[in-house]
């Protein structure tokens, strides 16, 4: 299957501060996704992007899919950001799911 | 409201004894899945299924069978749970423009505890 790498897989910021997280993949995908666990479990969906560049408020992503990349951006951060972001990719023609290990944030007042 | 819903919340049960999470979805999405989530490995596909009747393996299908008999329900079904399997498990659902799946919403999550 493919492979699914996130870094870094731990982060702390102060509040306020920007940051950018990064997923890479190991095959050509149709569907990549950015979700967010908050700190009760809750798994929230921040971006569908299979390609290009969305931006939602202080968040954006970008996906480059030819060299297999995406990208997800948090500006001004929040203690309310904190948690566990995770990227999952489909592989082309497939429609198999694939996360990645994830990136723990942590924002400090 | 568009949610995805599972049920129990929390299980604590016993090895070997049979137990179903149901899991239902009101946005008529083809696409359906089940994930476990480990510690330090993420998320990981159970099974996942296209439609009514039809349905695949995900990366860790042993231990569990799925059953895909109405297009909104998909429930995940234990026949005989062991300790390896306390885990946290979500349900998914998804359209499928076009034949592939398209952007996942997920429930609030079970947590199963296998003693």
């Amino acid at each position: 299957g493919i492979q699914v790498e996130q870094s870094p897989p731990d982060l702390i910021l102060q509040e306020g501060a920007n940051s950018t997280l990064r997923c890479n993949f190991s095959d050509s995908v149709n569907n990549l996704q950015w979700f967010h666990q908050n700190p009760w479990g809750q798994l929230i969906n921040l971006f569908y992007i299979p390609s290009g560049t969305k931006q939602n408020g202080r968040l954006s992503a970008t996906t480059v899919a030819t060299e297999r990349y995406s990208l997800l951006y948090i500006s001004s951060s929040q203690t309310t950001d904190s948690g566990v972001y995770f990227c999952a990719a489909v592989i082309y023609n497939f429609n198999k799911f694939y996360f990645g290990s994830g990136t723990k944030l942590n924002v400090k007042p | 409201e568009a949610q995805v819903t599972q049920n129990p919340r929390y299980l604590i049960t016993v090895t070997g004894k049979k137990l179903t999470v149901t899991c239902s979805q009101n946005m008529n999405h083809e696409y359906m899945s089940w994930y476990r989530q480990d510690p330090g490995l993420g998320l990981r596909q159970i099974y996942y299924s296209m439609n009514v009747e039809v349905t695949d393996k995900g990366d860790v299908p042993e231990g569990y069978k799925v059953s895909r008999k109405e297009k909104r329900n998909f429930p995940l079904i234990l026949e005989s749970p062991s300790p390896n399997q306390t885990s946290l498990y979500f349900c998914a659902s998804s359209p499928i423009p076009s034949g592939r799946a398209n952007e996942q919403y997920f429930g609030p999550g079970t947590r199963l505890t296998v003693t």
